[in-house]
């Protein structure tokens, strides 16, 4: 199975702009990987920021976006606030079987 | 309000079976993809498996194929994860979800330890 890969960690100022990339192992990443990303916080459950690329729920703040960059999938936070300091993880579809990334520990900071 | 609640974790021996369930409501079910994803103590997320609306296609993990698998009971809103011949790597916290829709469970622990 595929091997998808995220940057272990960043660290990004308050109020500064960071963006994570999650990358396949079989080639591009694209709007067919059906790419989401999810915020985990210790002891809590994940929670869903982006599905489909870029689509937000009515509960993801508007300061995080999700795109396609340069043959990866791409979150971007704008404007860090110290609660999102967290894990974040993307997952990738291949056609049913789902990889989650390893997972990037993000410091505000 | 959509609600996913697992139930079935705890501990077992290396080579034992255990059930996971998963009780839906607040959505149509039956329309529904469903997945089991797990994480590992300090680890991160794992894709399991998932199902289809009507269950006629189910994918697994390698690591999990011939030991698990994914079922659903569409007319009791449930969803199911058969595990046999544990191992101490799946020790986890096992979460039923729709991660795209934004819908978790608070997930079930599965130990497996002599």
């Amino acid at each position: 199975q595929a091997v998808v890969t995220q940057e272990p960690s960043l660290t990004v100022s308050p109020g500064g702009t960071v963006t994570l990339t999650c990358d396949s192992s079989t080639g591009a990443v694209t709007s067919g990987h059906i790419p989401c990303w999810f915020q985990q916080k210790p002891g809590q459950a994940p929670k869903t920021l982006i599905y489909d690329t870029s689509n937000k729920h009515s509960w993801t703040p508007a300061r995080f976006s999700g795109s396609l960059l340069g043959g990866k999938a791409a979150l971007t936070l704008s404007g860090a606030q110290p609660e999102d300091e967290a894990e974040y993880y993307c997952s990738l579809s291949y056609s049913g079987p789902w990889v989650f990334g390893g997972g990037t520990k993000l410091t505000v900071l | 309000e959509v609600q996913l609640v697992e139930s079935g974790g705890g501990l077992v021996q290396p080579g034992g079976s255990l059930r996971l369930s998963c009780a839906a409501s607040g959505f149509t079910f039956s329309n529904s993809w469903m997945n089991w994803i797990r994480q590992a103590p300090g680890k991160g997320l794992q894709w399991v498996a998932n199902i289809k609306e009507d269950g006629s296609e189910k994918y697994h993990v390698d690591s999990v194929k011939g030991r698990f698998t994914i079922s659903r009971d569409n007319a009791k809103n449930s969803l199911y994860l058969q595990m046999n011949s544990l191992k101490a790597e799946d020790t986890a916290v096992y979460y039923c979800a729709r991660p795209m829709s934004g819908h978790w469970g608070q997930g079930t622990l599965v130990t497996v330890s002599s």
